[in-house]
């Protein structure tokens, strides 16, 4: 199956500062990236949808100026904590979708960044 | 508003056991119905049900969708400590892509 890396796998920072994820497809072109979010002991929660060069669709009660995402190309998606706190602590996870439009949706994972903030 | 409900939201059972997970949905324009298998890290794909009533099978798992009742089962048989994870179901639309995701069922397999 298709591969998708995250990196950092874990950071820990202290609260004000921004942290950026980045999440690539190793061998195929992901057209689409989504960013999830998990908090223990509850499911996956879809933060983000971003198609490659366009701007990314963020979902009801998720503040686009906190969490920056960018597309820029079909392998690589990144997301940026700006500011973090400490209720930004969790688990972050992209998956990556090799057809635009929607057509597919079998989502490739990484492997998740564990965030804390202190 | 579109919602994958899933249950039990957990589960512990003795080794050589069988278990059945439960998702049912609603969800417009559907597309898909999707399961994983989530460890300590990221989901890993197991299943992925576009048409009703055809099972499909993995080893020891097997998962069949009913279009009309709007569900699927999961099944595990002579279950194994390794078992042990959170499954998750998700349901994918067709008109974004996106996938709606359940709270997941937590299974503890114990030796």
């Amino acid at each position: 199956g298709a591969v998708v890396s995250q990196h950092p796998s874990r950071v820990i920072c202290k609260s004000g500062t921004s942290v950026k994820i980045e999440c690539r497809s190793l061998d195929f072109q992901a057209t689409t990236m989504f960013w999830y979010r998990q908090f223990p002991k509850q499911s996956l929660m879809l933060m983000a949808t971003s198609n490659e060069g366009s701007k990314a669709t963020y979902e009801q009660g998720v503040e686009k100026d906190k969490f920056l995402i960018n597309h820029a190309s079909l392998t690589l998606s990144t997301l940026t904590v700006t500011s973090a706190h400490p209720e930004d602590s969790s688990f972050y996870i992209c998956s990556a979708s090799g057809l635009a439009g929607g057509h597919s949706n079998e989502q490739f994972f990484g492997p998740g960044t564990r965030l804390t903030v202190l | 508003e579109d919602k994958v409900v899933q249950s039990p939201l957990s589960l512990v059972v003795h080794e050589g056991d069988t278990v059945t997970l439960n998702c049912s949905y609603e969800v417009t324009n559907f597309r898909s119905l999707l399961w994983y298998k989530q460890e300590k890290k990221a989901p890993t794909f197991l299943f992925m049900l576009t048409s009703s009533g055809i099972e499909k099978k993995s080893g020891r798992l097997s998962s069949i969708l009913d279009k009309k009742e709007l569900f699927s089962i999961l099944n595990i048989t002579a279950t194994q400590t390794g078992d042990s994870a959170i499954y998750l179901c998700a349901v994918g639309s067709s008109n974004t892509g996106k996938l709606i995701f359940g709270q997941g069922t937590t299974l503890q397999v114990k030796p």
